[in-house]
């Protein structure tokens, strides 16, 4: 199964609102990623928040992560049009030494202008 | 710098042909990795390397699939015999130093398997 389960699967929103996706995983795990994918296109990252943080920011963008619920969210404020894509977040899963980057199933959020 | 350069962006192919992508990382990346992308099983790690020796290649669904890296700067994943199950956007990433930081993607080979 996915370690990370983003919520909700599919997001429209007007244009100028936030938008909010939230990630769950399973495993603890060192640090949290989100990347965006524009359709037809390769993952781009946007941010990486490490296990002993609880809140970082980049531009219009917030993630907040909670170790103990095991769970992360992404925060898009002032959503443009061009914020339309899918929305990954991805951790780095421990299993037996043998680390990868696994990434849940997406959140894909469309901006109506 | 170019920036993760797969080919070819698209390949359509019959069932039983040989079916080979190639990835070019960014120059000084030391690790290197192969996912594939289906709408059913999401995203999948199928193998990565560091320092071009393959480390997990337990993501590889079967025998049919294969990977080589010649060098720090090409990659392939080979598909020998195809089946129409193995279409699916497969994509090459890199990254300096593993997990620890951000992976860089290609644009990705969409491969469709007849």
């Amino acid at each position: 199964s996915q370690q990370g389960e983003e919520d909700p699967q599919a997001l429209s929103i007007q244009e100028g609102e936030n938008a909010t996706m939230n990630c769950s995983y399973k495993t603890s795990i060192n640090n949290l990623q989100w990347y965006r994918q524009n359709s037809g296109r390769g993952l781009v990252h946007l941010i990486l928040i490490r296990s002993n943080e609880r809140e970082k920011h980049s531009g219009r963008l917030r993630v907040t992560l909670d170790t103990s619920k095991k769970s992360s969210s992404l925060l898009i404020t002032a959503s443009r049009a061009a914020d339309t894509a899918s929305y990954f977040c991805a951790t780095d899963e421990s299993n037996f030494g043998n680390e990868k980057l696994t990434f849940g199933t997406g959140t894909r959020l469309t901006i109506i202008p | 710098d170019a920036g993760v350069i797969q080919s070819p962006r698209h390949e359509v192919t019959e069932m039983g042909q040989e079916v080979t992508l190639r990835c070019k990382p960014i120059s000084g990346h030391d690790y290197l990795f192969w996912y594939r992308q289906t709408m059913m099983r999401g995203l999948e790690l199928l193998i990565y390397f560091n320092n071009n020796v393959p480390i997990d290649d337990s993501g590889m669904p079967e025998d049919r699939f294969s990977a080589k890296m010649p060098n720090a700067s090409f990659s392939t994943l080979k598909i020998q015999p195809s089946e129409p199950r193995d279409s699916a956007v497969y994509f090459c990433a890199s990254s300096f130093g593993g997990w620890t930081g951000e992976l860089f993607f290609g644009e990705g080979s969409r491969l469709t398997v007849l």
